[in-house]
């Protein structure tokens, strides 16, 4: 089964640029999760998509969105860059919550997003 | 704010010894919890989950969860250079659908 595909893997934008990073989770997930990492801050969580929907979102500004479409498959949209965006762009797939427990998120190879 | 600690190391340990990660968190409804390997300029992979209390093991890998204590930890018996990465701790509470993860625990395996 084919892993979590994320594109493009490495990006070079410029300050006040905007961005979309894409995703295609693991076939049968339906829950996509995106995240940031920063060797300062570690993982930080951006937000999440089931069918479609978006049921958590993390502390972040609106400049950072998102979407999922009807195959499951996300996008995430940065406006207006900044240098601090400079990171890794995590997406990750599961199959989403069970009861109370959640099942493990899969990550992808992630986005290297470099702002000048 | 939910908080997940991890003692940042690095942790060094000799080939064939066991090493032990620890993992603290902040919130007390915490139901899942999940063990991260990261290699260097990879993206990270799940080792290990477990959600009760007690211990869980897979191959050389022991996962110990203590809701008591607020704490989870993990076991690497016979450790291999391999093994040689970042493990990051990542916790999710009662029907939340969203990881709060530590900033990794950096294990180096000495051969």
């Amino acid at each position: 089964k084919a892993g979590v595909t994320q594109t493009p893997r490495y990006l070079i934008k410029t300050r006040g640029q905007q961005v979309t990073l894409s995703c295609s989770p693991i076939s049968g997930h339906r829950s996509v999760s995106w995240y940031q990492q920063t060797p300062g801050q570690g993982l930080q969580f951006l937000f999440e998509y089931f069918s479609e929907t978006q049921r958590n979102k993390g502390n972040f500004p609106g400049r950072f969105s998102g979407r999922q479409f009807s195959n499951s498959r996300s996008e995430m949209n940065v406006s207006t860059l900044e240098l601090g965006d400079s990171a890794l762009y995590l997406c990750a797939s599961s199959l989403g919550p069970d009861g109370n427990s959640n099942s493990p998120l899969h990550f992808g190879n992630g986005t290297r997003l470099t702002v000048t | 704010q939910k908080e997940v600690e991890q003692n940042s190391g690095p942790l060094s340990v000799p080939e064939g010894a066991i090493a032990s990660l620890n993992c603290t968190y902040s919130d007390r409804v915490s139901q899942s919890f999940f063990w991260y390997r990261q290699y260097s300029g990879k993206s990270p992979e799940l080792i290990m989950s477990i959600y009760s209390n007690g211990d869980k093991e897979d191959g050389r890998f022991t996962a110990q969860l203590n809701k008591a204590s607020q704490y989870v930890s993990l076991l690497i018996r016979d450790s291999q250079p391999s093994d040689s990465a970042t493990y990051l701790c990542a916790v999710a509470g009662a029907g939340s659908y969203q990881l709060t993860f530590g900033k990794g625990t950096k294990l180096s395996v000495i051969p």
